[in-house]
């Protein structure tokens, strides 16, 4: 079966310094990916997604930028931290790009202080 | 834009009592339609999804009823339960997937 995997669950940062969250999928081969980010109560923006290794999609200009260096690892990264960046982010796979379901990992929850 | 219209923002509900939750689209090439339900601090999970070309899907106390020609779709909880209090987003799929902007249940003993 497929699993889904993102690290760290939570992460305090101090604005201006760095950030990489990773997301790995398990048990599928050639996955869609995508990264989400929801603001407390608020819904799901998409923020980037890959269909494969080295190929990045952005959908909002923002401070972040998104790596695939394998095919089942998907980094979310930003040199520094805005305060606005705080927020849950979710990474999600899917078997093609015109797919019918996205499976979502746990979450990551950054606060930016 | 937004793709999928959801309603409403937030939701009481007595236990026992029935849920729904609307969504409404535009985009005829849509022809896929999830819902998923999302717990704190967790991400969200499939709970059901309808294809256009059936006005219903049941699955135990969750349902989906479909409008095609209103381009609308609904999900309705049954018996509503405390444990079902969360945030439910609709989708839509077709060349693109696009979330509805979510709905907070709340189900009071």
């Amino acid at each position: 079966s497929q699993t889904i995997h993102q690290w760290p669950a939570t992460l305090v940062q101090p604005v201006g310094s760095p950030l990489s969250l990773e997301c790995t999928v398990e048990g599928t081969s050639n996955p869609n990916l995508y990264w989400y980010r929801q603001a407390a109560g608020r819904g799901l923006q998409l923020l980037f997604y890959s269909v494969g290794i080295g190929q990045i999609s952005s959908e909002v200009p923002q401070n972040l930028s998104a790596s695939r260096p394998q095919d089942r690892q998907f980094i979310l990264s930003s040199k520094k931290l805005l305060l606005s960046d705080s927020g849950f982010y979710l990474c999600a796979w899917s078997t093609s790009w015109i797919s019918y379901e996205q499976y979502f990992g746990p979450g990551t929850r950054l606060t930016v202080t | 834009q937004q793709q999928v219209k959801q309603s409403p923002q937030s939701l009481i509900v007595q236990k026992g009592g029935i849920s729904i939750i609307n969504c409404a689209y535009e985009n005829t090439a849509f022809d896929y339609f999830p819902w998923y339900q999302q717990f704190p601090g967790k991400g969200p999970a499939l709970l059901i999804a309808i294809r256009p070309d059936v006005s219903e899907k049941k699955e135990g106390r969750f349902t989906i009823s479909f409008n095609k020609s209103a381009k609308q779709f609904s999900l309705h909880i049954m018996d509503s339960q405390p444990g079902d209090s969360a945030t439910y987003f609709c989708a839509a799929s077709g060349n693109q997937f696009y979330f509805g902007t979510g709905t907070s249940l709340t189900v009071i003993p």
